[in-house]
């Protein structure tokens, strides 16, 4: 089963909105990470948050992180057509790999 | 910048068939990774590795094999291609952070296809 299951699997917005995922996982972590991928590419890492934090923010990306409800959220805001990716979220459980969800697929339409 | 290559970015091949995957980082990174992905069921970890010639089973390794002869290069084998081993392939590096499992690197895939 996937450590990570991310909220919504598909998300459709008008340019300018904000965009919300979630993910929720299932045992402890040193670290969550959010990725993201344009379609048919590779995943680029977005931002890692630790377990000790509980807010980060790089540019228009805001993630939370709750350890006592094992889920964090990604907020995407002003969101652009440029923004239309698949996003996944991933978990360090201290296996020295990382576990990925499922993903959101996100569309912002112009 | 980082950057991951894989051999090919599209590869058909037949049942039965041995296929090499190849993967190579210029960022002289520990750690390295094969991931298979299919709709639905995101990134599954199939090998990694944290170091030359160690290989660790990730999630679904049946059917796989990994070689890692060279720090900057990791292979993923398919001994006996069958139909169901047809996927996006992705390799991924990363250093040996600090603090748990640092920020990994992803090259573009390979979709194989197996007839």
């Amino acid at each position: 089963s996937q450590q990570g299951e991310e909220d919504p699997q598909a998300l459709s917005i008008q340019e300018g909105e904000n965009a919300t995922m979630n993910c929720s996982y299932k045992t402890s972590i040193n670290n969550l990470q959010w990725y993201r991928q344009n379609s048919g590419r590779g995943l680029v890492h977005l931002i890692l948050i630790r377990s000790n934090e509980r807010e980060k923010h790089s540019g228009r990306l805001r993630v939370t992180l709750d350890t006592s409800k094992k889920s964090s959220s990604l907020l995407i805001t002003a969101s652009r057509a440029a923004d239309t990716a698949s996003y996944f979220c991933a978990t360090d459980t201290g296996r020295r790999a990382l576990t990925f969800g499922s993903g959101t697929r996100l569309q912002v339409q112009p | 910048d980082v950057k991951v290559t894989q051999s090919s970015r599209y590869l058909v091949k037949r049942t039965g068939e041995k296929v090499f995957l190849e993967c190579v980082q210029d960022m002289d990174h520990e750690n390295m990774f094969w991931y298979r992905q299919d709709p639905g069921l995101g990134l599954r970890l199939i090998y990694f590795s944290y170091d030359v010639k160690m290989k660790e089973k990730g999630d679904i390794p049946e059917g796989y094999s990994v070689s890692r002869e060279k720090k900057e290069r990791f292979s993923l084998i398919l001994e006996s291609a069958s139909t169901n081993q047809t996927s996006m392939y992705l390799c991924a590096s990363s250093s040996s952070g600090g603090e748990g499992t640092d920020t990994q690197y992803f090259g573009p895939g390979t979709r194989l296809t197996v007839l």
